[in-house]
């Protein structure tokens, strides 16, 4: 079945410094959303992308949709405090369910 | 807007009991899910529900757990009897009709219920 893996798994960063992860997909994707869960919160929607190759900012969060649908990123410029938390990527496979799976999740953690 | 309402918010039960969650979604919105998220893993569907018809529980273990959808709003999910490996959080999420891969705002969970089972 299709499996979504999102590397790394853990990641602590000093206030002010830039984070990356990275979300793969076992089978391409019709379209990708991600999700933040504060510690002891639930899973809140950050964004969708759609089109392969897609690039949406929200601030100092930055999100890609690879050209081949089967992966996608998150990058934040100059993480604050206020970042820490668990992203997930999640996403149906391009092959008729809308069954969204939920990537294996990155969680962060901000030094101050 | 009010957001997902799930109750109760925690639970204690003992293994080879029964224990029922409950939740009501945005008003309006068509699709409505249950996950089960395991402390540090990602949310597992259980399963969908378009309005109150199943979309998929390909992953509901159907010998202890059922769910419904009574006139399309509302939804309760039970596990009978419950095992040690069903202590989890139990998220509801709804969200404006999934079925087209169009832009449809993502999902809302609510809160969740926490279950341990000792």
């Amino acid at each position: 079945g299709q499996q979504v893996m999102q590397i790394p798994q853990y990641q602590h960063v000093q206030e002010g410094e830039d984070f990356t992860t990275y979300c793969n997909s076992s089978t391409t994707l019709s379209n990708i959303q991600w999700y933040k869960q504060r510690p002891g919160g639930h899973p809140v929607f950050l964004i969708q992308l759609v089109k392969s190759g897609e690039v949406k900012k929200q601030k100092r969060l930055t999100f890609q949709f690879g050209e081949a649908k089967k992966n996608s990123s998150l990058h934040i410029t100059a993480t604050q405090t206020t970042d820490v938390g668990t992203y997930f990527c999640a996403g149906p496979p391009s092959s008729g369910t809308y069954k969204y799976i939920f990537g294996t999740g990155t969680r962060l953690k901000v030094l101050a | 807007e009010a957001g997902v309402a799930q109750s109760p918010r925690y639970k204690i039960i003992e293994k080879r009991q029964s224990v029922a969650f409950w939740c009501n979604p945005i008003s309006g919105h068509a699709t409505l899910y249950w996950y089960q998220q395991i402390l540090g893993q990602g949310p597992k569907l259980l399963i969908q529900f378009q309005n109150n018809g199943v979309v998929d529980d390909s992953q509901l273990p159907k010998d202890r757990f059922s769910a419904e959808r009574l006139k399309g709003v509302d939804s309760t999910l039970k596990i009978q009897p419950a095992k040690l490996e069903d202590s989890a959080v139990y998220l509801c999420a709804s969200s404006l009709d999934a079925s087209w891969w169009g832009d449809f705002g993502g999902y809302t969970f609510g809160s969740g219920t926490r279950l341990t089972v000792v």
